[in-house]
């Protein structure tokens, strides 16, 4: 059975601390991880990581995929309170030419207070 | 461009009605997505189309079905609602090989 586990489950930080998202994966057919933040309605998409070990980067958050660990991390530096959200991350799965179906973790509730 | 467009926002439905969520790209996607998201649970996959014709079960397909009617529309159906299906559902598409995927803003469904 395809997995997707995300850690911590729930988050509290203060503005300003920084704080990492783990998530692994135990699936068939890996094809590339996905990166979500959902606020209130719709996830919105962060990152897609394919290669191990080169980081994406947008502002203040980094990825980084390691597929000899079947895992990757998402940073959050400098917090902000409108980093709280709920970060999901999924595993897209294939086979052939393409990549079909997308497996998400429980998400990590991240909370950052003033 | 509207991306992806989910009817009905909100329902309510008694135990034992049926009923039909919508959804529709406008991106020329292939693959489309049906999940369930309930408190602590994440999104959970109900039924994927990697291409129009075609269905696959996700990981909680008992009580729904669906139809792939075209490339842009990709239908859920409950046909005899439950208390157990209270929860919001997002519908997501697609491009192929490794792309980002796109979701609805999401319906959310009571069963009373």
């Amino acid at each position: 059975e395809d997995k997707v586990v995300q850690s911590p489950l729930s988050l509290v930080v203060h503005e300003g601390d920084t704080v990492t998202l783990n998530c692994s994966y135990e699936v068939t057919n890996f094809r590339s991880l996905l990166w979500y933040k959902q606020e209130k309605k719709a996830p919105t998409f962060l990152f897609m990581l394919t290669s191990s070990g080169i980081e994406k980067k947008s502002g203040r958050l980094s990825s980084i995929l390691d597929k000899k660990e079947l895992s990757s991390i998402l940073n959050i530096t400098a917090t902000q309170t409108g980093d709280s959200a709920i970060y999901l991350c999924a595993a897209a799965l294939g086979s052939g030419a393409g990549s079909y179906q997308l497996t998400f973790g429980k998400g990590t509730k991240l909370s950052v207070i003033p | 461009n509207a991306g992806v467009t989910q009817t009905p926002k909100f329902q309510v439905l008694k135990t034992g009605q049926s009923m039909t969520l919508q959804c529709a790209q406008d991106m020329n996607h292939n693959s489309m997505y049906w999940y369930r998201q309930d408190p602590g649970m994440g999104l959970r996959l109900i039924y994927y189309s990697a291409s129009e014709g075609t269905t696959d079960k996700g990981e909680v397909p008992n009580g729904y079905n669906v139809s792939r009617l075209n490339k842009r529309e990709f239908s859920l159906r409950l046909e005899s609602a439950a208390p157990s299906q209270t929860s919001v559902y997002f519908c997501a598409s697609r491009g192929q090989l490794n792309t980002e995927a796109f979701f609805g803003q999401g319906t959310r469904l009571t069963v009373v």
